[in-house]
């Protein structure tokens, strides 16, 4: 079974500048997650989508995050405008449906802010 | 507030040796414990989890051992060797609050030749 997909691996912007992330899950998953894991840290959940409906998004920088799941599959985590503190890698999993058990995670976009 | 808390932060042993990780957590209703291994570059992988009504679960060479009632859960790897040098994070999930795992900061482990 293909894994969870991410794209870019790695992104490099200035301050201010814009950035998005896609995120493909294992097939069949009804569950995605992003996660924000900093460096020397573990992941911290970010948002939540059950098909294309956002279960939780509580810790979610609302002012300069912002999240999509189309047709409950594929998903976009976008910065708009990007800080210096936003310098982390960006994990994407995926969980079948029911119990969120187990979370399968891909490798990440490593986004560094200049 | 970290709600589960990790240690040791890193954690050096011999080829053959036995590295022990160690969590805790408060939130009683947590009712699911995995752990995951991550190598640079790479996302978390699943290795094992437990469930708080079993005492003790093994795969392979990974062993967790759960104390509900001191709230601690810990990690064995048996005749740990140096492929098994990556870093390790405990997780708790509770069943009403979303499906968000919330994790430890992790162990760095290296195992020696």
């Amino acid at each position: 079974e293909a894994g969870v997909a991410q794209s870019p691996r790695y992104k490099i912007i200035e301050k201010r500048q814009s950035v998005a992330f896609w995120c493909n899950p294992i097939s069949g998953h009804a569950t995605l997650y992003w996660y924000q894991q900093i460096l020397g840290q573990g992941p911290k959940l970010l948002i939540q989508f059950q098909n294309n409906g956002v279960v939780d998004d509580s810790q979610l920088p609302k002012d300069r995050f912002s999240a999509e799941r189309l047709k409950g599959v594929d998903s976009t985590l976008k910065i708009q405008p990007a800080k210096l503190e936003d310098s982390a890698v960006y994990l994407c999993a995926s969980s079948p449906g029911g119990t969120g058990e187990p979370q399968h995670f891909g490798d990440g976009t490593r986004l560094s802010i200049l | 507030q970290q709600q589960v808390k990790q240690s040791p932060q890193s954690l050096i042993v011999q080829k053959g040796g036995i590295p022990i990780i160690n969590c805790a957590y408060e939130n009683t209703a947590f009712d699911y414990f995995p752990w995951y291994q991550q190598f640079p570059g790479k996302g978390p992988a699943l290795l094992i989890a437990i469930r708080p009504d079993v005492s003790e679960k093994k795969e392979g060479r990974f062993t967790i051992s759960f104390n509900k009632s001191a709230k601690q859960f810990s990690l064995h790897i048996m005749d740990s060797q140096p492929g098994d040098s990556a870093t390790y994070f405990c997780a708790a999930k509770a069943p009403n609050s979303g499906y968000a795992l919330n994790f430890g900061k992790g162990t760095s482990l290296l195992v020696t030749p």
